[in-house]
């Protein structure tokens, strides 16, 4: 069965240090979204994509933080310069494209890159 | 603007008990419907779905959820716990539109005592 692929599984780093996160999605699926989820809460959506097109970036902390799908396959999450409150899990999730309601609103998530900053 | 309400954030049942998780959302629109297992340091896992048609809907591992739209609820049920099901339990809903956005509860941790 099709993975989202997401690495590295388990990163720490200093304050004032830059972080990149790699998410790899489930071949074929044009929307894909990057998560945070801090521990005792439900993940909150940062950004997506579709295809290699920000749709959503409303909660994005700009001033720190970048994403980017080049080819519209994998993406990139970069954290610059990394603050003790972004210690958290991060989730990537992707979804087949679609236009009507139907089973492709299901979305698949990997495992996730819990971030300590220390 | 829609959001998710999880009545409980700890849950403890016995092993062989039944196991009710609650949600309740707000929508102005139909809503999808979703829960999302996740255990300990992995992602989530789709449990099941509510899209249209019947409302009583069957997840995987024994779980389902009714669509009550009058209570605005969709209660997660499983007649008998099982000691693999204790984990985080996430309600979420999607407008189902092609942004397919999820708005997600805080979660609810079920925990099986034998």
């Amino acid at each position: 069965e099709a993975e989202v692929a997401q690495s590295p599984r388990y990163k720490i780093t200093e304050k004032s240090q830059a972080v990149a996160f790699w998410c790899d999605p489930i071949s074929g699926h044009a929307t894909l979204y990057w998560y945070r989820q801090i521990l005792g809460q439900g993940p909150e959506l940062l950004v997506q994509f579709q295809d290699e097109s920000v749709v959503d970036d409303s909660q994005l902390p700009k001033d720190r933080f970048s994403a980017e799908r080049l080819k519209g396959v994998d993406s990139t999450l970069k954290i610059q310069p990394a603050e003790l409150g972004d210690s958290a899990m991060y989730l990537c999730a992707s979804r087949p494209s679609g236009t009507t309601r139907s089973s492709t609103d299901t979305q698949y998530f990997g495992p996730g890159t819990r971030l300590t900053v220390l | 603007a829609q959001s998710v309400t999880q009545l409980g954030s700890h849950v403890s049942v016995s092993e062989g008990a039944l196991v009710l998780l609650r949600c309740n959302y707000s929508s102005s629109v139909p809503p999808y419907l979703f829960w999302y297992v996740q255990y300990p340091n992995q992602g989530l896992q789709l449990l099941l779905k509510y899209t249209t048609g019947a409302t009583l809907v069957k997840g995987i591992n024994g779980f389902e959820a009714e669509f009550k739209k009058s209570e605005t609820s969709f209660h997660l049920t499983k007649p008998s716990a099982h000691m693999s099901d204790a984990a985080e339990y996430f309600c979420a809903v999607s407008k189902g539109s092609n942004t397919g956005k999820l708005i997600f509860g805080q979660g609810t941790t079920l925990q099986v005592k034998p």
